[in-house]
């Protein structure tokens, strides 16, 4: 069945690292692809979407690219802030149903 | 703030017991899908419902059941609760049901069973 492989956390840098998270998918045909972040405390918000090879999602300085051939979406961020602390995590759109799966989620640790 | 409201956004009861847990949608949007986060088991989907009629279902337990109503909120009944159904529960909606659609995630409602 569908599913999608994080990277382990947690991920700890300091303020204006590079950021990449890994992210790879197993899945039929041609599924949508996402990024979401959770700030402690929070629901679920979306970070950034693909929904085809070669797509980039990208905002508030993340990107992640839809790489077909290596059945990838790593999100990556060229400087970190403080307030990007968070878990993120990647899903996978089931065009059959709809339903999000997800990742096992990626805590990243900020500090100044 | 995505729009979506849950209620309650804290629950504690016994094992055994029941429990309700309520979901309004964006405005407009007809389809409604809830999850389950745990420790153990992570994020996993549970059921959607679309327009009111149920679409797809997960890992649902048959202790748990759902429905849509008329105003399109929604209302996931736990019954028989564990200690294990302990978790953080969201709702998300979306506007219809084409996978490229965002799902719109509510706050979640954290169920402690004692």
């Amino acid at each position: 069945g569908n599913s999608v492989t994080q990277m382990e956390g947690p991920v700890t840098l300091s303020e204006e690292a590079f950021l990449t998270i890994n992210c790879t998918y197993t899945a039929t045909g041609y599924p949508s692809l996402f990024w979401y972040v959770q700030y402690p405390g929070e629901g679920l918000q979306l970070l950034l979407k693909a929904t085809k090879a070669d797509d980039k999602g990208s905002n508030k300085g993340f990107e992640a690219t839809y790489r077909k051939e290596t059945t990838s979406f790593h999100l990556e961020k060229g400087s970190v802030q403080v307030s990007d602390s968070a878990v993120y995590f990647c899903a996978l759109s089931d065009h059959n149903t709809d339903k999000l799966i997800f990742g096992t989620g990626t805590r990243l640790q900020v500090f100044p | 703030d995505s729009g979506v409201t849950q209620t309650p956004k804290h629950l504690i009861t016994a094992t055994g017991q029941r429990v309700t847990l309520r979901c309004s949608p964006r405005s407009g949007d007809l389809s409604v899908y809830w999850y389950q986060q745990s420790l153990d088991q992570g994020l996993q989907f549970l059921i959607q419902y679309y327009n009111g009629e149920e679409r797809a279902k997960g890992n649902i337990l048959e202790r748990f059941s759902a429905q849509q109503f008329p105003d399109l909120h929604s209302e996931l009944n736990l019954s028989s609760l564990e200690l294990g159904d302990s978790a953080l529960y969201f709702c998300a909606s979306s506007v219809v049901t084409a996978s490229y659609n965002e799902q719109f995630f509510g706050p979640g409602t954290r169920l402690t069973v004692l």
